[in-house]
């Protein structure tokens, strides 16, 4: 079975700064795929970023990037010039490649997130 | 383009009592899933619909069930209550095929039974 963990529960960073959201799971799958979500107090999750695990480069969009290290199957995210609205709880996700199956969503326990300006 | 819709946003219900929940996908998204969020378990994978079938279903009693309309549209519906049952209910839709950009989600219904 797949598991997901997210080391770190809580996480504060000055506005404009960066910092980095760590994430590792285990899995014998080579077909997968690997996502952060945010989800704001507004409850609503919204993906913020998502990684093939066949592809080396690593996915970037705008300040968001991670840094995929398959072989350590480790997946961490990046906030770069950190804004008071990423203020949110992080869950990192994984999701088998099911072949037309149920594609579901494992989740780690988040790491909540406070950007203080 | 309108995004997941779940309705209600909140909900109280009595012990042993039954609940359905809604949910509206994104217009042309045949997949939706369905997941419980506490501040226990986390977020748990209740089960899944593609076009009116049920694909797959996560572990939970038989009292969690749900269905699936031909519009997509899908509701769970929880039998006899639990205190345990209060959480986030949270709905997401998907393309068929497209799994891997990912799954949107509407913003939840919060259960409360007492």
């Amino acid at each position: 079975a797949q598991t997901v963990t997210q080391s770190q529960p809580e996480m504060s960073v000055q506005e404009a700064e960066t910092v980095t959201l760590s994430c590792t799971y285990d899995t014998s799958e080579s077909n997968y795929y690997l996502f952060w979500y945010k989800q704001p107090p507004s409850r609503q999750m919204i993906l913020v970023i998502r990684q093939e695990a066949y592809k080396q480069q690593n996915a970037t969009e705008n300040r968001f990037s991670v840094n995929f290290q398959k072989a350590a199957k480790s997946f961490s995210l990046k906030i770069s010039d950190s804004q008071l609205g990423d203020t949110a709880m992080y869950f990192c996700a994984f999701m088998k490649l099911a072949g037309g199956a149920t594609n579901k969503l494992i989740f780690g326990t988040g790491t909540l997130l406070a950007v203080q300006p | 383009k309108a995004g997941v819709t779940q309705t209600p946003r909140y909900l109280i219900k009595t012990r042993g009592q039954q609940v359905t929940l809604s949910c509206s996908p994104i217009s042309g998204h045949r997949s939706v899933s369905w997941y419980q969020q506490t501040p226990g378990q986390g977020l748990q994978f209740l089960f899944e619909y593609f076009s009116e079938t049920q694909r797959n279903k996560g572990n939970f009693p038989g009292r969690f069930s749900g269905r699936q309309f031909s519009n997509s549209r899908s509701e769970m519906n929880v039998s006899t209550l639990e205190l345990g049952d209060s959480a986030l209910y949270l709905c997401a839709s998907s393309l068929a095929g497209a799994f891997n950009y990912g799954y949107t989600f509407g913003s939840g219904t919060r259960l409360t039974v007492v």
